[in-house]
């Protein structure tokens, strides 16, 4: 079984400043992918990026990035130029390659202040 | 892009009644859907995994024969929640897989309260 752990309940950032937000997981499987996604007031479930383990080059998308250290089990995303948009509940999730199931963080709250 | 559509948004329901959540892929056939649970403020807690054709795998200590889970189509997939209780209230939500190595595509999620 996979367990996540996002030991920041809650964050808070200058906006245009970055953040960082942490997740450590621990799995067994050697083949699997992170995701992070982003869940705001809706509660819609928005991808925001995606690693797969097999790959040593952090992901980047715009002003997202994420800080994948295989060895330790650490996948952090690092959101630069904070915009008001970006309020929002930030789960990361491990998923096994084949298995597909996603197994959620327990969530940071980001707050921007304007 | 992906596009999974789950209604209804929300809905009331008496105590003892059932409640079903249908949930539609909209631009692509979904070979895998899962049904989520969250509570306010907290994670999504995996229910069940479905794939089309085929009975759902239910998550340990999930009822099946509360949350029944029917995936008849490759763009439908329904969450029933049967005899539903004030304990069942809560947010859930879908999401859907088109094959391996694509990404997982969120519905808007259903808030349900049992009154």
């Amino acid at each position: 079984a996979q367990t996540v752990t996002q030991s920041q309940p809650e964050m808070s950032v200058q906006e245009a400043e970055t953040v960082t937000l942490s997740c450590t997981y621990d799995t067994s499987e050697s083949d699997y992918y992170l995701f992070w996604y982003k869940q705001p007031p809706s509660r819609q479930m928005i991808l925001v990026i995606r690693q797969e383990a097999y790959k040593q080059q952090n992901a980047t998308e715009n002003r997202f990035s994420v800080n994948f250290q295989k060895a330790a089990k650490s996948f952090s995303l690092k959101i630069s130029d904070s915009q008001l948009g970006d309020a929002a509940m930030y789960f990361c999730a491990p998923g096994r390659i084949g298995n597909e199931k996603l197994t959620f963080g327990t969530g940071t709250r980001l707050t921007i202040i304007p | 892009g992906a596009v999974v559509s789950q209604h209804p948004s929300w809905v009331i329901c008496k105590s003892g009644t059932s409640v079903k959540i249908e949930c539609r892929s909209l631009d692509f056939q979904a070979t895998t859907m899962f049904w989520y649970r969250q509570f306010p403020k907290q994670s999504l807690m995996l229910m069940a995994t479905s794939n089309e054709g085929s009975k759902a795998t239910y998550e340990q200590g999930v009822e099946k024969d509360k949350f029944l889970i029917n995936h008849a189509s490759l763009t439908l997939s329904t969450l029933t929640v049967t005899s539903a209780h004030p304990e069942d209230s809560s947010f859930y939500i879908c999401s859907a897989r088109a094959a391996a190595n694509y990404g997982y595509t969120f519905g808007s999620g259903t808030r349900l309260t049992v009154v």
